[in-house]
């Protein structure tokens, strides 16, 4: 079975800070690993994907993740938050078909002046 | 710009009426996808399909039924609401056979159920 972790349901910088949002993910074959942002009464975005080609991937808007098979990880960073970051954060695993997608429970990305 | 629609954007009705949500894209996608989504709470999917006259359901128990009579086309159907209907209903598309595409996500319906 397949799923994914997301660590803080909250995260708050400042302008101009380090954005880092987590994601770990359980899957017993390699997995499809995407980030999505949400806007308020928007559907998902998708940020970037991994598809086993580089393990550092570059999404839109500045954003990229680097997959980490050692640790199970997939995390999302930014180096320098701006204020129109602010929104839900969703990370998400498929199987190798990409029938099914599994995400995560969000993180909401609040962006401090 | 969405190449995948959904209508209304926000309905509130009254209990025990009958609800069509509807979903379409333009990209030609044979899996699409319904999921319900609540604050603070991860996606569930509720019903998906693999291309036309092909309907399963999701992880999440639903009262609603869907179709897939046409590609473009995945309305979501609730005979008779009620207020534990509340919530956001998201409609994706991805991919064509088996191939590993990210899901596109319309703008999703607001329901509110009163």
């Amino acid at each position: 079975a397949q799923s994914v972790t997301q660590l803080g349901s909250h995260v708050s910088v400042s302008e101009g800070a380090l954005v880092l949002l987590r994601c770990n993910y359980s899957s017993s074959v390699p997995p499809y690993l995407f980030w999505y942002v949400q806007y308020p009464n928007q559907g998902l975005q998708l940020l970037l994907k991994y598809t086993s080609a580089a393990t550092l991937v570059k999404g839109i808007n500045g954003f990229e993740a680097e997959f980490k098979k050692s640790e199970t990880s997939f995390h999302l960073t930014k180096p320098s938050a701006h204020m129109s970051d602010a929104a839900e954060y969703f990370c998400a695993v498929s199987s190798y078909t990409g029938n099914q997608f599994y995400f995560g429970t969000g993180t909401s990305l609040t962006v401090i002046p | 710009e969405a190449d995948i629609y959904q209508t209304p954007r926000y309905l509130v009705i009254g209990t025990g009426k009958k609800i069509t949500l509807e979903c379409s894209q333009t990209m030609g996608h044979d899996k699409m996808y319904w999921y319900q989504q609540d604050p603070g709470m991860e996606l569930h999917l509720i019903h998906y399909s693999y291309g036309v006259n092909s309907t399963e359901k999701g992880d999440l128990s639903s009262e609603s039924t869907v179709s897939r009579i046409r590609t473009e086309h995945f309305p979501l159907t609730l005979e008779s609401a009620r207020p534990s209907h509340t919530s956001q209903y998201l409609c994706a598309s991805g991919g064509t056979g088996k191939s590993n595409q990210p899901q596109h996500f319309g703008d999703g319906t607001r329901l509110s159920i009163l």
